[in-house]
């Protein structure tokens, strides 16, 4: 059973801030690492997804994966009253038929 | 592009009663298919995935059933609800797009059972 963790929260940033998400797995053989948003009441919406080491970006997003570590990671900068939300992460390897594993997730809340 | 329809939005059962909750996928084709429960504040559970039409693979032993009868289909069904049933509902569906690996939830469906 693969272990997924997130760092607990909730997490209050003020806007404009950077919100870091943290997330570690256990499953040395996970290949696929996302980063889901989860807004109150609504269903998971896939935000980032990272497969290699290093650093991703899109938009105010930034994944970091770090293998070594079993470690990813979720930057948002200029934190937005709209990214207030649980953020999921999920990590999967072709050897478990890439079934997702999720975390938790960590609830965010952006201050105005 | 590809779009995933859950019905219904929102259901208040007694315990007892049978369940049948559906998944449609278009846009696709021979998409694999998971059933999900998310339990209040707690996280994502898998109950059910299939790879095709008639081939399911469950993952949690409880009264809960999983039905493909056409390629973009999935069915979840109950004979009998227990209370500990209710929570959120999630299908989701991953296909040849971007790679294959990411996996698009539906809508959901919201499941009281009193």
């Amino acid at each position: 059973q693969k272990e997924v963790e997130q760092n607990s929260g909730p997490l209050s940033v003020p806007e404009g801030a950077i919100a870091s998400l943290n997330c570690t797995y256990s499953d040395r053989v996970s290949q696929s690492f996302f980063w889901y948003r989860q807004y109150s009441g609504k269903s998971p919406e896939l935000i980032m997804s990272i497969y290699s080491n290093g650093d991703k970006e899109d938009g105010r997003f930034t994944a970091q994966l770090n293998k070594a570590s079993q470690y990813v990671s979720l930057l948002i900068r200029d934190s937005q009253p709209s990214d207030s939300a649980t953020y999921l992460c999920a990590v999967a390897d072709y050897s478990n038929d890439y079934k997702l594993s999720f975390g938790a997730g960590t609830t965010v809340t952006v201050r105005a | 592009s590809q779009t995933i329809h859950q019905w219904p939005a929102t259901l208040v059962q007694p315990v007892g009663s049978p369940l049948s909750l559906e998944c449609t996928v278009e846009g696709t084709s021979n998409p694999n298919l998971y059933w999900y429960r998310q339990a209040a504040g707690r996280g994502l559970q898998l109950l059910f995935y299939s790879i095709g039409i008639d081939q399911i693979s469950s993952e949690v032993p409880q009264n809960l059933s999983a039905s493909r009868p056409q390629d973009r289909q999935f069915i979840l069904s109950s004979k009998k609800l227990l209370l500990s049933d209710s929570g959120f509902y999630l299908c989701a569906w991953r296909g040849p797009k971007r790679g294959g690996h990411e996996q698009f939830f539906g809508p959901g469906t919201r499941l009281t059972v009193l």
